[in-house]
């Protein structure tokens, strides 16, 4: 299995509202990503996740809180949004986070829209 | 300055011709990688080719070849034989091996547009 997938693939909240997304893969693989992006323009780092610890944080306002529940597993705590938040968020994953090597595989984005 | 540069915001092939995107990048380290990523307007990236700092001969994976010119620097990627269904943003990234946790740096992207 070489898919990363990511729920839910469209989502529409409210400034007030808190909701999540979350990202699944199978590959065995011990560093995950999110990235935001915003229209034509190239992703743009979040969060990495290796050995289901925080590695980076690229300074992501509080509202967004990631969570690496197991391996497998990642989700993106979202409370208290702005509109400019607006974006697709996606979720990639490799084997490791070193070497010029490890290929990140990216799941099929959510398009999350804040009113 | 900027680590990898995409000087095409959008280019423009006839089905069936063969298509060259640019990439150009900058790293002091030995060791580094590059991708060719494909985004089509669903919104997944698709990894097309990789090419090592320390691989000798280009990358090619089916109609995707990479150019690659070390002393210059530039990675260019070429699609062989356009078809309708590569019309996508193309994205050109650099992994470097020795910054602590490697992340990609992404270019600015290029929008491919492919006519019957």
């Amino acid at each position: 299995d070489t898919e990363v997938t990511q729920t839910p693939k469209h989502l529409v909240m409210g400034m007030t509202n808190k909701k999540s997304l979350k990202c699944e893969q199978h590959m065995g693989h011990r560093a995950m990503y999110w990235y935001k992006q915003k229209a034509k323009k190239p992703p743009e780092l979040m969060f990495v996740y290796s050995y289901e610890k925080l590695s980076i944080n690229e300074s992501v306002p509080s509202r967004f809180s990631p969570e690496c529940p197991n391996s497998s597993l990642l989700n993106l705590h979202l409370h208290a949004l702005q509109p400019e938040d607006s974006a697709l968020y996606l979720c990639a994953s490799s084997q490791g986070t070193s070497g010029s090597y490890n290929e990140q595989f990216f799941g099929p984005g959510t398009r999350l829209t804040v009113l | 300055a900027q680590k990898i540069t995409q000087t095409q915001p959008g280019m423009f092939v006839q089905e069936k011709e063969a298509v060259t995107l640019d990439c150009t990048y900058d790293t002091s380290d030995p060791s580094y990688g590059l991708f060719w990523y494909k985004q089509p307007s669903s919104g997944e990236m698709i990894f097309l080719i990789y090419q090592g700092s320390y691989d000798q001969q280009n990358a090619t994976e089916g109609r995707y070849s990479l150019n690659f010119q070390k002393a210059r620097k530039s990675a260019n990627l070429v699609i062989s034989a356009s078809q309708l269904g590569d019309s996508a943003m193309y994205f050109c990234a650099m992994r470097e091996a020795f910054s602590g946790y490697s992340t990609l740096t992404f270019g600015k992207g290029t929008m491919l547009l492919v006519s019957p």
